[in-house]
């Protein structure tokens, strides 16, 4: 079945530096692909999408471009805060339907001072 | 704006105690709408989802009868935590996906602590 792997964290960054998050994917058809975010006691918030090949995805300075080619969809910023402290979920759609998003396990980022 | 609102978003109660979190779908209407369940520092874990007008599917390992989902509108779903023991107490949070290549859409989820 389908399925999103994405590096495990905790990641820990100082202010300013250039965060890289990896996700890869594996899928029949051609998913759409997502990057979500929660912040500590809150659900999950949509962060960035891209819904075909080399459609790149941008939002509040983070990108990812979808790759088919190496099936991925790695999350960048180039220079983060401490308020990006959070935990970073990446997913597709398994299919046009009504079925639920499949979701990597999620990376946790602290960015400290 | 929010597309869903989920109410509570925090319950503390006793052992032996029944607490129902509602769902609903803010802008739309959704036939259909999923519930997770999150531990501290794990990733989401998918219950069930809720069909509109008929019974809900239930991933494997989830008790039906102690997590009852009610869907009766096509903008309110409810997950009711039936007689909730300490093992139960969990981050709970519903989602809702408008279908074709549409992100899912979450609520603010609910923290259930039961003592």
């Amino acid at each position: 079945g389908d399925s999103v792997t994405q590096m495990e964290g905790p990641v820990t960054l100082s202010e300013e530096a250039f965060l890289t998050i990896n996700c890869t994917y594996t899928a029949t058809g051609y998913p759409s692909l997502f990057w979500y975010v929660q912040y500590p006691g809150e659900g999950l918030q949509l962060l960035l999408k891209a819904t075909k090949a080399d459609d790149k995805g941008s939002n509040k300075g983070f990108e990812a471009t979808y790759r088919k080619e190496t099936t991925s969809f790695h999350l960048e910023k180039g220079s983060v805060q401490v308020s990006d402290s959070a935990v970073y979920f990446c997913a597709l759609t398994p299919d046009s339907g009504n079925t639920p998003l499949v979701f990597g396990k999620g990376t946790r980022l602290s960015v400290i001072a | 704006g929010a597309v869903v609102s989920q109410h509570p978003s925090w319950v503390i109660c006793k052992s032996g105690t029944s607490v129902k979190i509602e769902c609903r779908s803010l802008d739309f209407q959704a036939t259909t709408m999923f519930w997770y369940r999150q531990f501290p520092k794990q990733s989401l874990m998918l219950m069930a989802t809720s069909n509109e007008g008929s019974k809900a599917t239930y991933e494997q390992g989830v008790e039906k009868d102690k997590f009852l989902i009610n869907h009766a509108s096509l903008t309110l779903s409810t997950l009711t935590v039936t007689s909730a023991h300490p093992e139960d107490s969990s981050f709970y949070i519903c989602s809702v996906r408008t279908g074709g290549n549409q992100p899912q859409h979450f609520g603010d989820g609910t923290r259930l602590s039961i003592l």
